[in-house]
Formats: C-alpha cells, structure tokens, sequence
C-alpha cells in the first residue's frame, strides 16, 4: 500500500471558507507535487518541491499556496474557497535526487474538493 | 515543448481479448516513459516505466509496454483483458530537467464480460 497520505478524502465546504489539504509520506522522499484533476481527469501540475524551505508554481496557474517545513509534509491551501476550487486534488512524491525521477511518483488516494 | 499524446479518449474490449492504449510522445534527448492506472476516487498507481534498455518493457498486473523510437511511442498492452482492468490509464514523461513528469490526457479502459 502507498505510504503517502491524504486528508481529507472528501470535503464539502462553503465559499469563502479557508481549507488546509494535507499530504504526508513517510519514505523520505525529498520532491512533492500537487497535482489537480479536472472532471476531465486531466492531470494539471500546480505546485511542487524539491526539498524542505524550497517551493514551486507548476504548469496549471493555481490561487492556492503551499510550504514545506519538513520533508515528510507538503499541505496545500486555499486561503477563500470559490466554486471553481471544485476539483480532485492529488499529491505525490520521487527520491529526486537521488534516482533523478526515474522511479516514477508515488500517489497518494486524493482529496476530492467541492464549494459550494 | 515536452508532450504526450493519448489519442484515445476511451477503450473498449471484450474480456480475454487483447488490448492496447496507445501513448506517443514528443521530448528532448533521452525519453524516459511511465505508465500509471487510476482506479475510482483513488490515487494513480505506477505500472511499468522505460528508462533504457530493451524496448519491450513488462510491468504490473501482466501488463506489458514496447517502446517505438522511430515511431515515438510507447503503447500498452495486455494479451488477455480482465473486467477488472478496466481503469482510467495514463502515460506520461520526464521532462528533459528530469524534475517533473508530463502527463498524458488519461484513456478510458472498458472491458466487457
């Protein structure tokens, strides 16, 4: 079973309200992304790190923000929900360095986000 | 600009048939190719990868995947489809940075009983 980890699964909340989604992985991995999917199920990359302290804006614009303080943990946050925030949200890690990416990313099991 | 092409939105197959869902892909230098499956509301799990060597790679759950330079592609196969495969499929490269992975669109797998 994967060893990242997302909270909530499912969360339904209000507009305007402020959301934390978290993402834990216990394998050390030093590079974490965020990824959205639409009902497309396209895959949009909105942030990633390399490492503690160092955070990146992906391909797809992204009104949410991230941190990384430790390695273990890359929450996601949307300071005022809207409507169009309805979406899944999926996190995922790599031994970059190390391997240079070529094992792949390990998923966690998304967060699937609706505003209401 | 690094990319990758699932042309099929959807795949249909009856089950003990084979199957194929097709991935090309456009990058820079050395192409380094994933194939990830996501199951309802779940995450997406990691298949099989081409880094370099033989061109016919063997993955998870009997899937197998043949790597086309000339052709620039990467298809997945499966010679005997199980109802069970059916699943949302995605192909996808690393970026000649080797930082982040480009995904395809997804393709839709459907096996019939």
């Amino acid at each position: 079973e994967a060893d990242i980890y997302q909270t909530p699964r499912y969360l339904v909340i209000g507009t305007g309200k402020k959301i934390t989604l978290e993402c834990s992985q216990t394998m050390g991995h030093d590079k974490m992304y965020w990824y959205q999917q639409d009902p497309g199920m396209e895959l949009h990359l909105i942030h990633y790190s390399y490492g503690v302290n160092s955070t990146e804006k992906g391909d797809l614009s992204s009104e949410s923000t991230v941190s990384r303080i430790r390695t273990e943990h890359f929450p996601l946050t949307l300071e005022s929900a809207r409507p169009s925030h309805t979406s899944q949200y999926l996190c995922a890690s790599s031994e970059y360095p190390r391997t240079g990416g070529m094992d792949g990313y390990t998923f966690g099991s998304g967060t699937r986000l609706t505003v209401v | 600009a690094q990319s990758v092409a699932q042309p099929e939105d959807q795949v249909n197959v009856a089950e003990g048939n084979p199957l194929t869902v097709k991935c090309t892909y456009s990058v820079s230098g050395n192409p380094y190719l994933f194939w990830y499956v996501q199951y309802p509301n779940r995450g997406l799990q990691f298949l099989l990868k081409y880094i370099t060597g033989d061109n016919l790679v063997k993955g998870s759950y009997g899937f197998e995947a043949e790597f086309n330079k000339s052709q620039t592609s990467f298809h997945l196969k499966k010679p005997s489809a199980l109802v069970s495969d059916s699943a949302l499929y995605f192909c996808a490269a690393l970026n000649s940075g080797y930082s982040t992975l480009t995904f395809g669109k997804g393709t839709m797998l459907l096996v019939s009983p």
